[in-house]
């Protein structure tokens, strides 16, 4: 159980293009999901908390605008990446919350979007 | 903001050693938990701790939540070609359920 899955696994546009990237929670139901951006040889950096049914919470710095998040169903959430260009090029990883085998809630990875941006 | 400093930062040994990793923060953490990555995959949950002071095992790796909710170490026993990856530690907010993570022990391990 707590399977999480993301499409697509690794994806290129061109500069200027937007990107839309899922995240499903295959087993399970989530309220909340979360998204990351992880750089190189760098640890995960929080981008935003989505919420389903009401708007994201995103992290200082972080541009809304740009990295847009919809979490319309207790499934799927999705990232869009708006007018992607090269300095957006990253590894993105998708989690959500759920009840591991203690009974607690655990947080569960996605196997990431690798995004190339030319 | 909050940090987490995980060290050591990189680990190479020779199979069948163990190793010992550990995660220092200056906030307390409710939950600590510890997750090995593998290259282009996203982290996996190896350990997830709930109360100061447990001490809690997965095969094996054991893991344990400091007394002060403050740090948190993992160990790994006779480690195998197959423990290579990186491993984070990450305190996970109570009110919020965000994790923050440590920068990463990279681990090697010569056959």
């Amino acid at each position: 159980g707590a399977v999480v899955s993301q499409h697509p696994s690794w994806v290129i546009c061109k500069s200027g293009t937007s990107v839309k990237i899922e995240c499903r929670s295959l087993d399970f139901q989530a309220t909340t999901m979360f998204w990351y951006r992880q750089f190189p040889k760098q640890s995960l950096m929080l981008m935003a908390t989505s919420n389903e049914g009401s708007k994201a919470t995103y992290e200082q710095g972080v541009e809304k605008d740009k990295f847009l998040i919809n979490h319309a169903s207790l499934t799927l959430s999705t990232l869009t990446v708006t007018s992607a260009h090269p300095e957006d090029s990253s590894f993105y990883i998708c989690s959500a919350d759920a009840r591991g085998t203690g009974g607690q809630y655990e947080q569960y990875f996605g196997p990431g979007t690798r995004l190339t941006v030319t | 903001g909050q940090q987490l400093n995980q060290s050591p930062q990189s680990m190479f040994i020779q199979e069948g050693e163990d190793v010992s990793m550990n995660c220092t923060s200056s906030s307390i953490f409710n939950t600590w938990l510890w997750y090995k990555q593998d290259p282009g995959e996203g982290p996996v949950l190896l350990i997830a701790l709930y109360k100061a002071g447990e001490l809690t095992s997965n095969g094996r790796l054991t893991a344990q939540f400091g007394i002060t909710r403050k740090d948190s170490f993992l160990n790994i026993s006779a480690s195998i070609p197959s423990d290579v990856g990186i491993y984070f530690c990450a305190g996970q907010l109570s009110n919020t359920g965000k994790l923050i993570f440590g920068q990463g022990t990279t681990l090697q391990v010569k056959p």
